[in-house]
């Protein structure tokens, strides 16, 4: 198993353009996350989805979208990047079992800067 | 969600024992507790979980006060593989499910 993928690793953009990060798991997973993890700092959430086609907001979600279509795949968007969002975004996975508390998987990461 | 309390960092000498401790005063009875840690340039790593019993696993040991306000990972011969930054996080079992990270406590092994 892969695990938790992130495509691409790194990435360079200037403000106003738009990108989308891709979070792939082959582990049948319900939950899936998208964090950012800025310098010197703990995660925060941006977004979320509980299942195929839903998604809701988390801390930070301000400046991206996201969309799951499929199962395995979780898409985060940026319409009009700013420096404000130059940071290291993670996603992560997990299952749900009823009554049963979770661990989530992590991907390696993608770090983008805004110039 | 409640709040956890950890030091900023701590050092360690190979093969020896480390005990991170993690303060929780304002826990509720359904928050499970969780520790992370993140490797150098890596995402976050499950390490462990419980609830009101101490656990342990492959890779560590968790031991939760009695009153449930504070506990301690412990990894029980440090390698310098273990130097990462290591997060409680109390989740509940409900919602989201989301992880609420804080800035964590940074160990480092000497060797």
């Amino acid at each position: 198993n892969a695990g938790v993928t992130q495509t691409p690793k790194f990435r360079v953009l200037k403000t106003g353009q738009s990108m989308t990060l891709l979070c792939a798991q082959d582990m049948n997973h319900e939950y899936m996350y998208w964090y950012r993890q800025d310098p010197g700092m703990g995660l925060r959430l941006i977004h979320y989805s509980v299942g195929e086609g839903t998604t809701a907001k988390g801390e930070v979600p301000d400046g991206y979208n996201v969309s799951r279509l499929k199962k395995q795949n979780f898409l985060l968007g940026l319409e009009s990047a700013a420096p404000s969002q130059t940071s290291v975004y993670f996603c992560a996975s997990s299952y749900s079992q009823r009554g049963i508390s979770y661990e989530q998987y992590f991907g390696p990461g993608t770090r983008l800067t805004v110039t | 969600d409640a709040k956890t309390t950890q030091p900023n960092s701590m050092e360690s000498n190979e093969e020896e024992p480390v005990h991170l401790p993690c303060n929780h005063s304002t826990i509720s009875g359904t928050d499970y507790i969780h520790w992370y840690r993140q490797l150098p340039s890596q995402g976050p790593e499950y390490v462990i979980h419980g609830l009101t019993s101490n656990v342990n696993n492959r890779m560590a040991s968790l031991a939760i006060a009695e009153d449930r306000k504070s506990s301690t990972l412990i990894l029980h011969r440090a390698t310098l593989r273990d130097a990462a930054v290591y997060y409680c996080i109390l989740a509940r079992d409900t919602g989201r499910r989301a992880l609420t990270f804080g800035s964590g406590t940074r160990l480092q092994v000497q060797p």
